[in-house]
């Protein structure tokens, strides 16, 4: 079947542009998360979702970061007034949520390049 | 807390020979232990998991990895490795009493495989 989805699948935009990215997870699972890939960080967590709702938030870096999920389904991380440090590959990742230890399955990712 | 050190960050081998790439992780309860794979501008890609059961787990692609609870290690093993192997290796970890579902990544092998 279909894996998870990602769009775009790069993205250029000047700094202090906010933008959407989308995650379409595999279709039945309940749990989304997005992270970060860049260059010196490695794979950093930023949110997860069960459902639509986000218990936890924590790792969004700062205020600018904001993510809905919408019918248990698509996904959106919106990064406003986007920085230059903002810069990754930001991946998202859908599983069954029952038992939460099932494997995370990654979309493609969306290359994101703040100049 | 949980975290996961992969203290190589490049592995070379020849094709035909073993290939084994390490991972130790930390946490404070039982962990959940994973890898994955990252081709070139690609997603990452499961690979295996161990939840509980048999410390040697078989995977994708004539992958295997063993769970070692006294070294809290959870090396990826190949019998023979092919030029195809050459890719991006991250292991991860969750603390199965952790209340967030996020998996925590090591910083990623390189594994180049030479004809």
């Amino acid at each position: 079947g279909a894996g998870v989805s990602q769009s775009p699948s790069n993205k250029v935009t000047e700094k202090g542009k906010d933008v959407e990215l989308r995650c379409d997870p595999i279709s039945g699972h309940t749990a989304l998360y997005w992270y970060r890939q860049s260059l010196g960080q490695g794979l950093e967590f930023l949110i997860y979702f069960q459902g639509n709702s986000a218990p936890d938030k924590s790792g969004l870096p700062s205020d600018r970061f904001s993510a809905e999920r919408t019918g248990g389904s698509v996904s959106t991380l919106t990064i406003q007034r986007t920085q230059q440090e903002d810069s990754a590959v930001y991946l998202c990742a859908s599983s069954f949520r029952e038992p939460p230890s099932y494997e995370q399955y990654f979309g493609p990712g969306t290359r994101l390049t703040v100049t | 807390a949980q975290s996961v050190a992969q203290p190589e960050d490049q592995v070379n081998v020849a094709e035909g020979n073993p290939l084994t790439v390490k991972c130790t992780y930390s946490v404070s309860g039982n962990p959940y232990l994973f890898w994955y794979v990252q081709y070139p501008n690609r997603g990452l890609q499961f690979l295996l998991k161990y939840i509980t059961g048999d410390n040697l787990v078989k995977g994708s692609y004539g992958f295997e990895a063993e769970f070692n609870k006294s070294q809290t290690s959870f090396h990826l093993k190949k019998p023979s490795a092919l030029v195809s192997d050459s890719a991006l290796y991250f292991c991860a970890v969750r603390d199965i009493r952790s209340n967030d579902y996020k998996l925590s990544f090591g910083a990623g092998t390189t594994v180049t495989v030479r004809a």
